[in-house]
């Protein structure tokens, strides 16, 4: 079965750290660039990291460039987000995300995990 | 940055109706178009790719059109299950974008 999995989420005071992950499963983990995409409570999906299929590149959005740090481990099918001085507009759920193109080439989000819960809050 | 302005924001229709939204990217974006549907408490799924082209197991009540900058998802017959949030996406451009959604209700 083709899926994906995040944990990590939680509730964390605004300045502190937390750290996403999303365990790939049911498909050739290291062919795909992966992406984490988040949405606010009420709000709509927003675009915040991606990272080309073997690591090379990654790309945020300037919300979060300078915090966040996006990296993948291809030989445990895992991603990670490391996200520092969190803000209170960080709360989101955070959803992790296959491209569809796999290599270079681009494509549509086709595979997408159930997502997890950051809440950033004193 | 590129932008993707969906219209209208919500949009009523009837069960058994169909329903027309509309995407319009500000910069020329070729086919590399997407959309999605999600439903309360559940994460986005991939309908429509390409502009044109379903996704796995998605019905044929769902089609795709448009190129440049101008894109349109139709659905025929509506369904209860169809009434939820549609967003489309472009992957052509960095950074990749959604619009803002369009909520289809029940009329």
């Amino acid at each position: 079965q083709v899926q994906v999995v995040e944990s990590g989420g939680g509730v964390v005071q605004p300045g502190r750290s937390l750290r996403l992950s999303c365990a790939a499963s049911g498909f050739t983990f290291s062919t795909f660039a992966m992406h984490w995409v988040r949405q606010s409570p009420g709000k709509v999906l927003e675009w915040v990291a991606a990272v080309s299929y073997d690591g090379t590149y990654k790309y945020y959005a300037d919300s979060v460039k300078g915090r966040f740090t996006f990296s993948r481990d291809n030989s445990e099918n895992s991603l990670y987000l490391q996200m520092n001085s969190l803000r209170p507009e960080d709360t989101a759920v955070y959803y992790c995300a296959r491209e569809s193109g796999p290599y270079y080439n681009p494509g549509a989000f086709d595979i997408w995990g159930q997502g997890t819960m950051v809440t950033v809050s004193s | 940055e590129l932008v993707m302005t969906q219209s209208p924001a919500t949009l009523s229709v009837s069960p058994g109706q169909r329903a027309i939204l509309s995407c319009r990217a500000s910069q020329r974006i070729s086919t590399n178009v997407a959309w999605y549907q999600q439903k309360v408490g559940q994460a986005p799924r991939l309908l429509i790719h390409g502009a044109a082209t379903r996704a796995t197991g998605i019905s044929a009540r769902f089609s795709g059109s448009g190129s440049g900058t101008e894109f349109t998802l139709t659905i025929s017959s509506l369904q209860s299950e169809d009434f939820a949030v549609y967003y489309c996406q472009q992957y052509n451009t960095w950074p990749y974008s959604f619009g803002q959604g369009t909520k289809l209700e029940i009329k």
